[in-house]
């Protein structure tokens, strides 16, 4: 078990609604990367947080934010909901100096309709 | 732009082969070489992992190869079993001991029969 965790579990929201995902890392680590894994396809990374400060973004939109907490925790937040949005949203952790080895969560299934 | 490319993109063996995933990467600045196994429904696993700096590594039934002139490099897990089966996904990136944005291949789904 990595310890990572995400919440919640599965998500079913309408087009143009908002949505909040969290992510807690595992202990000890500090950087917390946010991903989205459509059906079938390999993990698209969003971006990544280090130090409560975003570090690096993929080609995601505005509307895709996040947000660092001091006890390392994430949350990612969608805004203006498409159909495209829904997929597995996925967290990672990791320790900046160990080698960034990432472990990830169970993910969040997201369902726009 | 950066690329990771994985191939195949399903793979059968009988229980007992050997099974081999190829993946090939576009920036010749990634440095750090993950891969990982999901199963249905479950997070993705840390499987194995390896860094420009080293050429093979071995874990018990799985190895990883790489090689940095041709851009590629490959998983293989020998005396499969049954519980090999899984999506296996490969991912490069390059590590500057802060930002580690992880590039993925497509997966491949491996099916392993008794």
């Amino acid at each position: 078990e990595t310890g990572v965790t995400q919440s919640p579990t599965h998500l079913i929201k309408t087009r143009g609604q908002q949505v909040t995902l969290r992510c807690s890392s595992q202990s000890g680590h500090n950087t917390v990367s946010w991903y989205q894994q459509a059906l079938g396809q390999g993990p698209q990374f969003i971006f990544q947080y280090y130090r409560e400060e975003e570090n690096g973004r993929g080609n995601f939109p505005p509307r895709f934010s996040g947000l660092q907490f001091p006890n390392y925790s994430s949350e990612l937040n969608v805004n203006a909901l498409e159909l495209d949005d829904s997929a597995l949203y996925l967290c990672a952790s990791s320790l900046v100096g160990s080698g960034d080895t990432q472990y990830f969560g169970p993910g969040t299934r997201l369902t726009v309709l | 732009g950066e690329n990771v490319e994985q191939h195949p993109s399903t793979l059968s063996v009988q229980e007992g082969d050997s099974a081999v995933i190829k993946c090939t990467y576009s920036d010749s600045a990634s440095n750090y070489f993950p891969w990982y196994k999901q199963e249905l429904g479950k997070r993705p696993q840390l499987i194995i992992d390896i860094r420009s700096n080293v050429g093979e590594k071995k874990d018990q039934r799985i190895a990883v190869t790489l090689n940095k002139t041709a851009k590629h490099f490959s998983l293989h897990i020998t005396e499969t079993q049954p519980e090999d089966s899984a999506v296996y996904f490969c991912a490069a990136s390059k590590s500057n001991g802060g930002y580690n944005k992880l590039i993925f291949g497509a997966g491949t789904r491996l099916a392993v029969h008794p």
